[in-house]
């Protein structure tokens, strides 16, 4: 199963809005509503901010929103803060029963 | 408050085995499907298994499957990953995670997203 693919690094500057894009196949992001995004700061660990690919958990700020067109998934960060810089990485169920994770995106606030 | 503690990480030499633990508190364990993500230094997040609610069912990694077996003692509120045939790719930070619910899922096997993380125990084999 091969990982998702993400933009290796995203910036923007404080107040702006930046998208990271999660791209699959057919086999995963395009045929299950199962898109979940994850942030991690560094040496923490990950932290679930859209799942289902538009939900958020209770406590997550709405400036986190997550949509989904075919085989490709989008988490979109509004407003962004400095508190925002960290590593986001997306994941979708699989037909074969499993889970796959993206590379992980970089991002940083200019 | 959820908390989820690993233990049982450490150094190995290759061709040996671990069992890791993850001591589960603040939820109702045996009512949730169960999970464990890695991560190698510097490197991203990958999937290693999961467990079914009951415990009857795991799924694995290609990368893993036929070396690593998930457990859990629901009397115990306890998750297990047993590692064997240990190799220096499989140095990473290892991750215990709570399934979250899912709007598009439900059942014994449901696994679409984590909700919640330990804070990971780490892995190392090298000789």
């Amino acid at each position: 199963q091969s990982a998702l693919t993400q933009p290796a690094s995203v910036s923007g500057s404080p107040g702006q809005s930046i998208t990271i894009s999660c791209t699959g196949t057919s086999s995963d992001v395009g045929v299950y509503n199962s898109v979940s995004w994850y942030q991690q700061h560094p040496g923490k660990a990950p932290k679930l901010i859209i799942y289902d690919v538009s939900y958020r958990p209770s406590g997550v700020s709405n400036r986190f929103s997550g949509s989904k067109s075919g085989n490709t998934a989008s988490l979109t960060i509004s407003g962004l803060q400095a508190e925002d810089e960290s590593d986001y990485y997306c994941s979708s169920y699989t037909s074969s029963n499993t889970l796959v994770f993206g590379g992980g995106t970089k991002l940083t606030v200019l | 408050e959820v908390q989820l503690l690993e233990s049982g990480g450490g150094l190995v030499q290759p061709g040996g085995s671990l069992r890791l633990s993850c001591a589960a508190s603040g939820i109702s364990f045996g009512a949730y499907a169960m999970g464990w993500v890695r991560q190698a230094p510097g490197k991203g997040l990958e999937w290693v298994a999961a467990i079914s609610i009951s415990g009857d069912s795991g799924y694995f990694a290609d990368s893993v499957q036929g070396r690593f077996t998930i457990s859990r003692d629901n009397s115990k509120n306890t998750l297990y990953l047993q590692i064997n045939g240990l190799r220096a790719g499989d140095t990473a930070v290892y991750y215990c995670a709570k399934v979250g619910a899912s709007r598009y899922c439900n059942g014994d096997s449901c696994y679409f997203h984590f909700d919640y993380w330990g804070q990971g125990t780490l892995v190392t084999v090298s000789s």
